[in-house]
């Protein structure tokens, strides 16, 4: 199972992008990377999911790298709403020991 | 429309106690889960399930059982509670069984306090 790193906590204002990167060094070739957001009192949501180079979709960016020993998830123009804890997840076929982390709690400031 | 509900919200209960929670989905999904959450914020998985496999995350106490009486159903039973089991537990599902490309939507939460 691929262990991830990521920051515990980061600060942001409004209207800033957020750019918030995690390591997987040992991430395996089945391995899929998928962020999460959670909100206080409510499980977690998917965000975004990435296997290399870039995706986009409306709500956020991923960004890949060739090794695929890391990945940064970018929200643009952050407002107070996504004001959450983010978590990175890398999850091969043998999923029975998937743990998501303690993630990256992102306060938006005004 | 609630894609993944589950009740009770909230759940108090005494030490040696046997409780259920219940998790319901309507997204038609294939593949059902448990997760345990605790006061560090760990999200750990105890439990996937589809109409085929049962994964039991070896981890987990005996205690626990999950009981799916049909594919929109994934209950969680706990036998003999102890102070330990106080954490949020999550259900969640997903299409397919594939969890490394799949999805998962999470329901709200069932918040156990055990006294």
């Amino acid at each position: 199972l691929a262990k991830t790193t990521q920051p515990i906590s980061m600060d942001s204002y409004e209207g800033q992008e957020v750019n918030i990167t995690c390591s997987h060094n040992n991430i395996a070739t089945n391995d899929y990377i998928t962020w999460y957001q959670q909100f206080p009192s409510q499980g977690p949501r998917f965000i975004i999911q990435g296997y290399k180079t870039k995706v986009t979709n409306e709500v956020a960016s991923l960004f890949i790298p060739a090794d695929r020993k890391s990945s940064t998830l970018s929200l643009p123009r952050v407002s107070l709403s996504d004001t959450a804890v983010y978590y990175c997840l890398v999850v091969g076929r043998g999923y029975n020991k998937l743990i998501f982390g303690a993630g990256t709690r992102l306060a938006v400031h005004p | 429309d609630t894609a993944v509900s589950q009740t009770p919200k909230y759940l108090v209960t005494q030490m040696g106690n046997d409780k259920s929670i219940k998790c319901e989905q309507n997204l038609g999904h294939d593949t059902m889960y448990w997760y345990k959450q605790d006061s560090k914020k760990f999200l750990k998985i105890m439990f996937s399930y589809n109409n085929k496999e049962l994964i039991i995350n070896e981890t987990v106490p005996n205690r626990f059982s999950p009981k799916s009486p049909d594919k929109a159903h994934l209950n969680l039973h706990i036998n003999s509670l102890e102070l330990g089991d106080s954490a949020v537990y999550f259900c969640a599902s997903s299409q397919g069984a594939s969890v490394n490309q799949e999805t998962q939507y999470f329901g709200p939460g069932t918040r156990l306090l055990v006294l």
